[in-house]
């Protein structure tokens, strides 16, 4: 079975910038969560999907981060205008809705704005 | 105060030995504890999952947990040196079951 799967892998760009970056859940997986791990500290929620439907972006900032799942199945997360403190590990996971509420995280996204 | 605390270390046990991570949280109706493992310039890796108080055990790990001392702690016997990695406590809670993740604890194992 194939793992979440993410792209890019690294991405190096100027501030002020758009960035996107790309998610293909676990086959099966309804649940997909986004989220931002900053150097020495765990990874940090920003939106969580059920489906289409994004149940919980508290924690998105909303002024300059936007995120779609078309159709329930792969997502993509958009930043713009980046700005120096987005510099970050950009982390994808999903989970099969069932009880366990164990997560699977994809490779990641390197972020670096200069 | 932060809702799930790690000891940063960074924890150095020579090969052979057990090591010990500990983890605390803060909201007592927690539900679901997850251990992770996350190699440097990696993404972190789903190790241990424990729902109930008392020990799991998969392998070289064990995960305990005490849910009225709001304790989770991973022992990892016979450690190696590839078990040298970053390890991440994530907890949930509340009704949407969110994910809470430790700052995590550096484990070197030491040939």
């Amino acid at each position: 079975e194939a793992g979440v799967v993410q792209s890019p892998r690294y991405k190096i760009i100027e501030k002020k910038q758009p960035v996107a970056f790309w998610c293909n859940p676990i086959s099966g997986h309804n649940t997909l969560y986004w989220y931002r791990q900053n150097l020495g500290q765990g990874p940090e929620l920003l939106i969580r999907y059920e489906n289409e439907e994004a149940v919980d972006d508290s924690q998105l900032p909303k002024d300059r981060f936007s995120a779609e799942r078309l159709k329930g199945v792969d997502s993509t997360l958009k930043i713009q205008p980046a700005e120096l403190g987005d510099s970050a590990v950009y982390l994808c996971a999903s989970r099969d809705g069932g009880s366990s509420y164990e997560q699977y995280f994809g490779p990641g996204t390197r972020l670096t704005v200069t | 105060q932060k809702e799930v605390e790690q000891n940063s270390g960074p924890l150095s046990v020579p090969e052979g030995a057990i090591a010990s991570l500990n983890c605390t949280y803060s909201d007592r109706g927690s539900q679901s504890f997850f251990w992770y493992r996350q190699y440097s310039g990696k993404s972190p890796e789903l190790i241990m999952s424990i729902y109930s108080n008392g020990d799991k055990e998969d392998g070289r790990f064990t995960a305990q947990l005490n849910k009225a001392s709001q304790y989770v702690s991973l022992l990892i016997r016979d450690s190696q040196p590839s078990d040298s990695a970053t390890y991440l406590c994530a907890v949930t809670s509340g009704s949407a079951r969110q994910l809470t993740f430790g700052s995590g604890t550096q484990l070197t194992v030491l040939p």
